[in-house]
């Protein structure tokens, strides 16, 4: 069975701190992504990695960076946290598709983060 | 970019009936649309997944349809059981992993 592994279930963090989420996976996939859940908008991407030491931006990565110096590992940065970046936070990984075949993504169980 | 509408944002079905969850695309790119299912506390989980060259998949009490004409997929689950209660995301995706949700269907099934 496939293992993602968020670090933390549940985070509370302060305005302006610098905050790591970190996510690791054990199939050996290529491809890592991170998704922020808020009600009523479902998942939305905010940086994905092909491979190591490459990032490419989602849909909303205003506020985030990312860093993947090993292959089984994807880490989120809030450079400097504020309120309207507490949410759900969830991490994915697959194995890269090709033209004829999607790889789909394994989630793990999420981070709640609080930015207080 | 690619976008995904989902409806109903919140179904209740009597146990033993089903239910159906519609979702629209916009990037006819799109090839890949995975069905997942997120129960409280737990990350999404993928239960159906259906390529852009199939029109129908079934598993079990599960099935998706997909037409690519008018870009639109629906899942239907038959014979619903309160184990079926959760929240469901439809998805569209291109080849190369990238996904697009909907924002979501709670769906509770009362015995």
């Amino acid at each position: 069975d496939v293992k993602v592994t968020q670090s933390s279930r549940y985070l509370v963090k302060r305005t302006g701190e610098k905050v790591f989420l970190e996510c690791v996976q054990d199939m050996d996939h290529e491809n890592m992504f991170w998704y922020r859940q808020d009600p009523g908008l479902g998942l939305r991407l905010i940086y994905f990695s092909y491979d190591v030491k490459m990032k490419e931006k989602g849909d909303i990565p205003e506020g985030y960076s990312v860093s993947r110096e090993k292959k089984e590992r994807f880490s989120l940065i809030l450079e400097s946290a504020s309120t309207n970046q507490t949410s759900m936070y969830l991490c994915a990984s697959s194995y890269e598709g090709t033209e004829y075949s999607n790889q789909p993504q394994h989630f793990g169980d999420g981070t709640r983060l609080s930015i207080l | 970019g690619e976008n995904v509408e989902q409806h109903p944002s919140t179904l209740s079905v009597q146990e033993g009936d089903s239910a159906v969850i519609k979702c629209t695309y916009s990037d006819s790119a799109s090839n890949y649309f995975p069905w997942y299912k997120q129960e409280l506390g737990k990350g999404p989980q993928l239960i159906i997944d259906i390529r852009s060259n199939v029109g129908e998949k079934k598993d079990q009490r599960i099935a998706v349809t997909l037409n690519k004409t008018a870009k639109h997929f629906s899942l239907h689950i038959t014979e619903t059981q309160p184990e079926d209660s959760a929240v469901y995301f439809c998805a569209a995706g291109d080849s190369w992993g990238k996904l697009q949700f909907g924002a979501g269907t709670q769906v509770v099934v009362t015995p």
